[in-house]
């Protein structure tokens, strides 16, 4: 069972594009959503991560929204840049109890 | 340089033989993990260790096997029972012993089987 559903699998933007990465998630227990960026060939990197008590989080071009109600959360990326093309994990865990469940990734290709 | 060092960066191996990946780490974390990663699959937790000495299974860990015998090394022997075992695999690591700190992520290890 997918505990965390992530779309779409695979984006291109023009540069200068806001593209937009969603997940869903069905565990009501889980309190931490970061995303995490892999350039081809590297591990992930953790990019932006966000908890159930706030609706947005900012850092840099990147922003994650977050909606408790609907089980969803998104990762914004402002005037996207060829640089940005990686693929692109969301993830969610409970506090201490479970290690990190990752989505299935998005490729994303920022073409200039 | 603190970081999370895999080893090798590519391996081969024949049908039924068993092949063990390195991972070191000298950020004197607690947490560390194996994963593994398929296109289109995500990344899939195979085992981890929160202390020396102690290990749990993650979502994929039969035909895997891990040891812990020492705070900054965690190595992943693939066995002949992996039915499917060429994939990329990462290691990583995390300050505390929960789970959600930042993970620092080797550069992985690609395993084919031939």
């Amino acid at each position: 069972q997918q505990q965390v559903k992530q779309s779409p699998q695979s984006l291109i933007v023009q540069k200068g594009g806001i593209p937009i990465i969603n997940c869903a998630y069905e565990n009501t227990a889980f309190d931490y959503f970061p995303w995490y960026q892999q350039f081809p060939g590297k591990g992930p990197a953790l990019l932006i991560a966000i908890r159930p008590d706030v609706s947005e989080k900012k850092e840099g071009r990147f922003t994650i929204s977050f909606n408790k109600s609907a089980k969803q959360f998104s990762l914004h990326i402002m005037d996207s840049q060829p640089g940005d093309s990686a693929t692109y994990f969301c993830a969610a865990s409970t506090s201490g109890n479970t290690p990190l469940v990752f989505g299935k990734g998005t490729r994303l290709s920022v073409i200039a | 340089d603190g970081g999370i060092t895999q080893s090798p960066k590519y391996l081969f191996r024949k049908e039924g033989q068993n092949v063990t990946l390195s991972c070191e780490q000298n950020l004197n974390h607690d947490a560390m993990y194996w994963y593994r990663q398929d296109p289109g699959q995500g990344l899939r937790l195979i085992y981890y260790s929160q202390i020396v000495n102690d290990f749990q299974k993650g979502d994929i860990a039969e035909g895997y096997s891990v040891s812990r015998e020492k705070k900054e090394s965690f190595p992943l022997t693939v066995t002949s029972a992996q039915k499917n075992p060429t994939a990329f695999y990462l290691c990583a690591s995390s300050r505390g012993r929960g789970h959600t700190g930042e993970l620092f992520f080797g550069e992985g290890s690609r395993l084919t089987v031939l």
